[in-house]
C-alpha cells in the first residue's frame, strides 16, 4: 500500500463544475502539500498544510490530521485547470516528498 | 521574482556515458532536493542538501552522486548511464524554518528531461 493514495486517478469535469480530489496518507506528516503538473512537466506548489484549511482564489484546501485525509477543491473550475494535481506529504525537519500517483483533471468547455 | 533554474533543460545521451544536471535554488534558499519522474510515474526523491550537507537521501543509485556548492547550486553527477535512468529530473529548493520538525514550501525548477538512447 502506497503511503500516500490518491482518487480519483482520473476526473473529468464541464465548465463551471466543483471538483473534489482527495488525499489519504498513512504515515506520520510534518505537512501535506498540494502541487500542479502541467503537460509540460513543469510542478507548481499550490498549498502547504498543517491543519485546518487554506484558499487560494477558486482552489481551497483542507487537512483532517486525526483522520489524515486532505482534500482540494476547485470551485467553478475552467478549462486552464486541465493539469495532474499531486498531493505529496513530508516527514520531519528534512522536508523530502512522498507522493501521490496523482489526479489528471480535465475540464471540458 | 527568481524561481528555480535548471540547467540543462533537455539532455539526450548514450548508454554508459555520463551526465551532470545542475540546480540553481531561489537566492538565500538553503535546502535543495532532488527528484526523478519517470514516464507515467510519480516524482521520487532522490536526495537532499542543507547549508552544503546532505541532509537526506531517498532512492539515489550508487551511480549517482550529488553535491551542493559554497553558492548553494547543487550539481546531479550521473555516470554509467542506463536506459531506465531516462526521467524528468526535478530540483526543488526551500527555506528550511527555524521551527524544529517543521518544513517550508518547496519551490520546483523546470526539470531536466534526461534522454538515455
Amino acid at each position: 500500500k502506497n503511503e500516500v493514495e490518491q482518487s480519483p486517478q482520473n476526473l473529468t469535469a464541464q465548465e463551471g463544475e466543483f471538483i473534489t480530489i482527495n488525499c489519504s496518507y498513512s504515515v506520520g506528516i510534518s505537512a501535506l502539500h498540494w502541487l500542479q503538473q502541467h503537460p509540460g512537466g513543469g510542478i507548481v506548489s499550490l498549498f502547504m498544510l498543517s491543519s485546518g484549511k487554506k484558499k487560494h482564489g477558486r482552489l481551497i484546501a483542507t487537512i483532517n490530521i486525526q483522520e489524515k485525509h486532505s482534500s482540494l477543491h476547485i470551485t467553478a473550475s475552467h478549462p486552464r485547470d486541465s493539469a495532474v494535481y499531486i498531493c505529496a506529504a513530508s516527514r520531519g525537519s528534512q522536508g523530502n516528498l512522498i507522493f501521490g500517483k496523482g489526479t489528471k483533471l480535465s475540464v471540458k468547455p | 521574482a527568481a524561481g528555480v533554474i535548471q540547467s540543462p533543460r533537455h539532455l539526450i545521451k548514450e548508454k554508459r556515458e555520463t551526465a551532470t544536471l545542475k540546480c540553481y535554488p531561489i537566492p538565500r534558499h538553503d535546502t535543495v532536493y532532488w527528484y526523478q519522474q519517470g514516464p507515467g510515474q510519480d516524482p521520487q526523491f532522490l536526495i537532499s542538501f542543507y547549508e552544503k550537507m546532505q541532509s537526506d537521501k531517498g532512492s539515489i543509485p550508487d551511480r549517482f552522486s550529488a553535491q551542493q556548492f559554497s553558492d548553494y547550486h547543487s550539481e546531479l553527477n550521473m555516470s554509467s548511464l542506463e536506459l531506465g535512468d531516462s526521467a524528468l529530473y526535478f530540483c526543488a529548493s526551500s527555506s528550511r524554518p527555524k521551527t524544529s520538525g517543521s518544513t517550508d514550501t518547496q519551490y520546483f525548477g523546470p526539470g531536466t528531461r534526461l534522454t538515455v538512447l
